[in-house]
């Protein structure tokens, strides 16, 4: 079945470092790749995202590139702020309408500063 | 605000008790997801509705969980005999068609933290 693997946090960054979260992903087809993010008592909201091989999805100083080869859909961000802090979560759809999406189990980022 | 919001927030309760969550989607959704999230996991499927048809059930969605969305509004999930298992965050989301569905944008509310002592 599909699955999605996220590094395991929590992840501590000190303001501006780089931000790193990786994704892996297990599916037949041609899957869409998701992250969303869970700030401190709201709800998951969608990050980004991008629906074919080799895409990148951007927002928010965020991106992520769909890599079918190494099946991986990593986070990364330039220069994070103490903002940032939250819950990250990797999710993957096989693209059918009729499959719920599947959820990595969170990479929690702390940012000091 | 025209957000899914869910009710209660926050529930505690002893073994054995019945407890009914409420989701309010966003309106006009078509679907309408309820999910689980325990410590340290990420969203858990449990099932969802495409207006007041429910069209899959999770395995972990066991006999004592029931969910309805009628007049394809409003969900309610009910958890009867509750166990200390039980214990987690509830989370509604809902989408506004398939098409939104295709691209991944489920909506989520808060959540419902469900506490069985």
């Amino acid at each position: 079945g599909n699955s999605v693997t996220q590094m395991e946090g929590p992840v501590t960054l000190s303001e501006e470092a780089f931000l790193t979260i990786n994704c892996t992903y297990t599916a037949t087809g041609y899957p869409s790749l998701f992250w969303y993010v869970q700030y401190p008592g709201e709800g998951l909201q969608l990050l980004l995202k991008a629906t074919k091989a080799d895409d990148k999805g951007s927002n928010k100083g965020f991106e992520a590139t769909y890599r079918k080869e190494t099946t991986s859909f990593h986070l990364e961000k330039g220069s994070v702020q103490v903002s940032d802090s939250a819950v990250y979560f990797c999710a993957l759809s096989d693209n059918s309408g009729n499959t719920p999406l599947v959820f990595g189990k969170g990479t929690r980022l702390s940012v000091i500063a | 605000d025209t957000g899914v919001s869910q009710d209660p927030r926050h529930k505690i309760t002893k073994r054995g008790q019945n407890v009914t969550f409420r989701c309010d989607p966003i309106s006009e959704h078509n679907r309408l997801y309820w999910y689980r999230q325990t410590l340290g996991q990420g969203p858990e499927f449990l099932t969802y509705f495409q207006n007041e048809a429910q069209l899959e059930k999770s395995r972990l969605l066991s006999d004592r969980f029931s969910a309805e969305r009628p007049k394809g509004s409003f969900s309610t999930l009910e958890i009867q005999r509750t166990e200390q298992g039980d214990s987690a965050m509830y989370l509604c989301a809902s989408s506004p068609s398939l098409a939104g569905v295709r691209t991944g944008e489920l909506f989520f509310g808060e959540g419902s933290r469900l506490t069985v002592l």
